[in-house]
């Protein structure tokens, strides 16, 4: 069966540059998810689309936008890169109305 | 701050011993979920409980749910040493679309062959 889809899977970039997380959802998963997980911590809740629209805000800073795409893609674009943003990122989706979320296998991105 | 933290955040088991983890919240929900992570991995999803439910079988998996305790536990029965994870609750406040999951810390299991 087919699974959630990132890429790129690494990234490596310095302070103060950009990356942008790209994010395909299991087919005719119409809700996405992006969550960030730190070094030994928990994975938090950052924003979700659903139907293309910001469906929900959690803790995402203000350098960091996200977009869902006709096509329900999603990216997730990082700005002015911190070293406090190397974490594993992951989109996760969800069919219509049901509560299960499906994760990616994550982007692990590496500030330095 | 987390809305579920596990308890215990370590555990080390023989293989065929049963596995109990807990979990607490903090707010309201509308179901609870637990996940499992193996290390630097994606989240696979394991099993849901509706706040309506006390109790849900699946496989050697049986996960409790007391919402007037506001806590949750995973039991793996005869765990093998393909067990060994990281497994984090995740609580949602909304049902249908849009439920964003607040997860607690993780636990890590260890199940020695």
């Amino acid at each position: 069966a087919a699974g959630v889809i990132q890429s790129p899977r690494h990234l490596i970039k310095e302070k103060r540059e950009t990356a942008t997380l790209k994010c395909y959802p299991i087919p005719r998963h119409d809700t996405v998810y992006w969550y960030q997980q730190g070094p030994g911590q928990d994975p938090q809740f950052l924003i979700s689309f659903y139907e293309k629209m910001q469906s929900d805000k959690g803790s995402i800073p203000d350098r960091f936008s996200a977009q869902q795409f006709s096509d329900y893609h999603s990216e997730l674009n990082m700005s002015s890169l911190e070293l406090g943003d190397s974490a594993l990122y992951f989109c996760a989706s969800s069919f219509p109305h049901v509560e299960t979320q499906y994760f990616g296998p994550g982007t692990r991105l590496l500030v330095l | 701050s987390q809305q579920g933290e596990e308890d215990p955040q370590a555990l080390s088991i023989q293989e065929g011993e049963n596995a109990t983890m807990n979990c607490s919240y903090k707010t309201s929900i509308n179901n609870l979920q637990w996940y499992r992570q193996n290390s630097g991995r994606g989240l696979v999803h394991l099993i849901l409980i509706r706040s309506n439910e006390r109790e849900k079988h699946s496989g050697r998996l049986r996960v409790t749910l007391d919402t007037s305790k506001k806590s949750s536990s995973l039991l793996i029965t005869a765990s093998r040493a393909a067990d060994t994870a990281s497994y984090f609750c995740a609580t949602a406040v909304l049902g249908g679309a849009n439920s964003k999951l607040t997860f607690g810390k993780g636990i890590t299991l260890s199940v020695r062959p």
